[in-house]
């Protein structure tokens, strides 16, 4: 079954809004976990890593003051895409390591649409 | 700098054909490899993976995947393709599992 879940799975907006997305870790304990963003017909592309009681880690090209991202918990990040506008509209997958000691796999939740009017 | 390359965008294959998407990576050293195959509303869903050892990797649902270093290759394989297999399909590689990057992705159709 699932490992990784996230809310919601779609949300549309309008421009200007802010949108919070949560990604939660239902089996295992995570400290780190990753936002993803994928265009239509496109790869994923890894926005920051999450860590919990920590600062994000950015990827060069991701504006933090834009998504912001909180991992206050062991089982849960949210990303929040502040004064959303209509490029911002994609497909947000976040995902965690395996647990139990491994680290050497992703697992992967099943997406957020946001579409920003 | 790292790289992967699907260079296939969309295969179609008939039912019960067998099947061999291409992934090609640009890496400095032997990196981590991985297949994860994604469907309309779920996850990716990892089908195997590779960092060492035999280079033929067998995965889940009947997939296999060799890892040709002369190549810097990591062809997925499936001998018979269901209906159920249409899906999109992205190679990613990295130094390690937490960072990796993804290729284009493949998407694939089944014909009937």
């Amino acid at each position: 079954g699932a490992v990784v879940s996230q809310h919601p799975s779609r949300v549309i907006c309008k421009s200007g809004t802010s949108v919070k997305i949560e990604c939660r870790s239902l089996d295992f304990q995570a400290t780190t976990m990753f936002w993803y963003r994928q265009f239509p017909k496109q790869s994923l592309m890894l926005m920051a890593t999450s860590n919990e009681g920590s600062k994000a880690t950015y990827e060069q090209g991701v504006e933090k003051d834009k998504f912001l991202i909180n991992h206050a918990s062991l089982t849960l990040s949210t990303l929040t895409v502040t004064s959303a506008h209509p490029e911002d509209s994609s497909f947000y997958i976040c995902s965690r390591l395996a647990g139990g000691g491994s680290t050497d796999t992703q697992y992967f939740g099943p997406g957020t649409r946001l579409t920003v009017l | 700098a790292q790289s992967v390359t699907q260079p296939d965008i969309h295969i179609t294959v008939s039912e019960g054909a067998s099947l061999e998407l291409r992934c090609n990576y640009s890496y400095g050293a032997t990196p981590y490899l991985f297949w994860y195959v994604q469907s309309p509303g779920q996850g990716l869903q990892l089908l195997l993976k590779y960092f060492s050892g035999d280079t033929l990797v067998q995965g889940i649902k009947g997939f296999e995947a060799e890892f040709k270093r002369s190549q810097s290759s990591f062809n997925l394989r499936k001998p018979s393709v269901h209906w159920s297999d249409a899906a999109e399909y992205f190679c990613a590689v990295g130094a390690s599992a937490s960072k990796i990057i993804f290729g284009s992705g493949t998407r694939l159709s089944i014909r009937p």
